[in-house]
């Protein structure tokens, strides 16, 4: 157990509608990263939070967005949904801001959405 | 921009068997470099990571990897393999000037007995 939680663990839903992944970082850990993993595309980085703020952006789409709050959760959004967004996204958090090369990231057993 | 290939998308291996997952990396920067395993229904736990220093990084469960810079390799090895091994194993390079992490395709061990 990596002390990263997801919810929910399943998501089925159809196409054009709106969902919201929730993350619950390790405790203390600052920063939170979300991922997109899909058997076309693999494991692919799509934004980082630190204390709040956004620090590095990656291959995520203007349909999502992510916010991390005062008590460091974060959520992301995906909104109208497609089918080729059926995937396993992953949370994961680390300690500071450095991101990979400075700390370690800890991972969440990941939501997976299923698109309709 | 970075890039990371990883060599072998399944690996089958004997219990006990030595194995290595290959993984090539590309970049005009200096670069770090990680190996993750997922086991089934769990996400990415890290196994090692090469940041700089000595080129043979040891890591969790036995495994161990080694930093090839002429070569842009950073293959992962153990010397003997457990059923419980087997996962998919990930590459996963980072530029050290910047905070994103480009993962490889994955490679799926396949541990028999």
């Amino acid at each position: 157990d990596s002390g990263v939680t997801q919810t929910p663990k399943h998501l089925i839903t159809a196409t054009g509608q709106r969902v919201t992944l929730r993350c619950s970082p390790r405790s203390g850990d600052l920063s939170v990263y979300w991922y997109q993993q899909s058997l076309d595309q693999g494991l692919q980085f799509l934004i980082q939070y630190y204390n709040g703020e956004e620090r590095a952006k990656g291959n995520i789409l203007e349909r999502f967005s992510a916010q991390q709050f005062p008590d460091l959760h974060s959520e992301l959004n995906l909104s109208s949904l497609e089918l080729g967004d059926s995937a396993l996204y992953f949370c994961a958090s680390s300690p500071r801001a450095g991101g990979t090369h400075t700390d370690t990231q800890y991972f969440g057993p990941g939501t997976r959405l299923t698109v309709l | 921009a970075q890039s990371v290939t990883q060599l072998d998308s399944q690996v089958p291996v004997f219990e006990e068997a030595p194995v290595e997952l290959r993984c090539n990396y590309s970049s005009s920067v200096s670069v770090y470099l990680f190996w993750y395993v997922q086991y089934p229904n769990q996400g990415l736990q890290l196994l090692l990571k090469y940041l700089s220093g000595s080129t043979l990084v040891k890591g969790i469960n036995g495994f161990e990897a080694e930093f090839n810079k002429s070569q842009t390799s950073f293959h992962l090895r153990k010397p003997s393999v457990h059923i419980s091994d087997t996962a998919e194993y990930f590459c996963a390079v980072s530029g050290t000037g910047g905070f994103k992490t480009i993962f490889g395709a994955g490679t799926r061990l396949f541990v028999k007995a």
